[in-house]
């Protein structure tokens, strides 16, 4: 399995335009989680999935922030419109059970 | 609340130099403590978990990390710093099985020849 696969890698916008990120978990691993990571306040998770369902979304910071998981291979985090205080790492892990997270490799989002 | 605390923000070691990074956390249950390292524009890759059992793991790497409940510890150890090593080390918990794991700030470590 060649891991959490996220794409893209890095993404530069405009603000108030929308920006899509996009998560291919393992096979395999029910849980999903989507994770920022900032300077300030280092790894905060905005929202996990259990086969495909949302179960606690209190992370997101605002409306804006949108995540969707329509199937086991896929799932997006949508922001819309972007502010440059998005600007940040934005990680998708997956895990089964009790075991570890794997996470991605990161999306760097720039806003200007 | 579930919090997790790495006290060191920044630590700089020399090369071959022994290393501690401390975690401290807090939590209603027993808890499954995880240690992962970033290196630069890198993901999180795990370096060792404790779940239950003997409290001394051993992880990849030459790292290793002890188990203090009295302490509400979790610390990672190294004998002797690789320049490789060079990173930033992030302590978590978590409990049972799909919740999300709560992550310190981290710590960066730097090695200094």
């Amino acid at each position: 399995d060649a891991g959490v696969i996220q794409s893209p890698r890095h993404e530069v916008t405009e603000m108030g335009q929308e920006v899509t990120l996009r998560c291919k978990p393992i096979s395999g691993h029910d849980y999903l989680f989507w994770y920022r990571q900032t300077m300030m306040r280092g790894l905060e998770l905005l929202i996990y999935f259990n086969n495909n369902v949302p179960i606690d979304d209190s992370g997101m910071p605002e409306d804006r922030f949108s995540a969707k998981m329509p199937n086991a291979s896929f799932s997006t985090l949508k922001i819309q419109p972007s502010e440059p205080r998005d600007s940040a790492v934005y990680f998708c892990a997956a895990r089964t059970g009790a075991a570890e997270a794997f996470f991605g490799q990161g999306t760097r989002l720039t806003v200007v | 609340a579930q919090s997790v605390t790495q006290p060191d923000i920044h630590i700089t070691v020399s090369e071959g130099a022994s290393l501690e990074l401390r975690c401290n956390y807090s939590y209603g249950a027993t808890p499954y403590l995880f240690w992962y390292v970033q290196s630069p524009g890198q993901g999180l890759q795990l370096l060792l978990k404790y779940f239950s059992g003997d409290t001394l793991v051993q992880g990849i790497k030459g790292f290793e990390a002890e188990f203090k409940r009295s302490q509400s510890s979790f610390n990672l150890r190294k004998p002797s710093v690789h320049w490789s090593d060079a990173a930033e080390y992030f302590c978590a918990v978590g409990h049972q099985a799909g919740t999300a794991l709560i992550f310190g700030k981290g710590t960066t470590l730097s090695v200094s020849s």
